[in-house]
């Protein structure tokens, strides 16, 4: 079955703790982004990448760190945690980032205290 | 299992046409359903809905939502080049004080002209 996974569905964390949030993709695709959604403020991207070490910052970058090493993993990392990161997060993947249907992970609930 | 379906998949039509676009859902604890369009990098918003029957516009866009019948529709009337886009259906759901969204795969809609 095709599908995004994003690891762990909940996390609640303490200001400065290092996480990382996985993204695994089966698609073989070529194009993965991490969004952000908060209420009343819609999805904001925050990182995306192109392909296999090719990533670039979206609308909203600030604390936030990603890698891609490999075509089907997009990790979004947070070095220092703080409340503002507190958010729904969701990881996509499409074959193309132009006019392609992107494919949404389950999301992420991050809590930050 | 909470999901979200769009149709159609994809559409193509000429310039000056009206298109609608339907999205049906099964959720529980719907909260509201949001529409986006996508056809850069990330999807930008539309519209939100929450109440049933009551009509959103902006410009040549249109949506409404019947909360019975678990669906909403997208209008767009004379379209343009410029609505070619992919549209994503998606539902926020309200579980236990926390949010969660719930996307569609989205209707692909080409405009020549």
């Amino acid at each position: 079955e095709a599908q995004v996974t994003q690891n762990p569905r909940y996390l609640i964390t303490v200001t400065g703790k290092k996480l990382t949030v996985t993204c695994s993709q089966n698609m073989n695709h070529e194009y993965m982004s991490w969004y952000r959604q908060d209420p009343g403020l819609g999805l904001r991207q925050i990182y995306y990448s192109m392909n296999v070490e090719v990533t670039d910052k979206g609308d909203v970058p600030e604390g936030y760190k990603v890698s891609r090493k490999e075509k089907r993993n997009f990790p979004l990392i947070l070095e220092s945690p703080s409340p503002n990161q507190t958010s729904l997060y969701f990881c996509a993947s499409s074959t193309g980032w132009d006019t392609d249907t992107q494919y949404f992970g389950p999301g992420t609930r991050l809590t930050v205290l | 299992e909470d999901k979200v379906v769009q149709s159609p998949l994809s559409l193509v039509v000429h310039e000056g046409d009206t298109v609608t676009l339907n999205c049906s859902y099964e959720v529980t604890n719907f909260r509201s359903l949001l529409w986006y369009k996508q056809e850069k990098k990330a999807p930008t918003f539309l519209f939100m809905l929450t109440s049933s029957g009551i009509e959103k516009k902006s410009g040549r866009l249109s949506s409404i939502l019947d909360k019975k019948e678990l669906f909403s529709i997208l209008n767009i009337t004379a379209t343009q080049t410029g609505d070619s886009a992919v549209y994503l259906c998606a539902v926020e759901t309200d579980q236990t004080g926390a949010n969660n969204l719930f996307f569609g795969t989205g209707t692909r809609l080409t405009v020549i002209p």
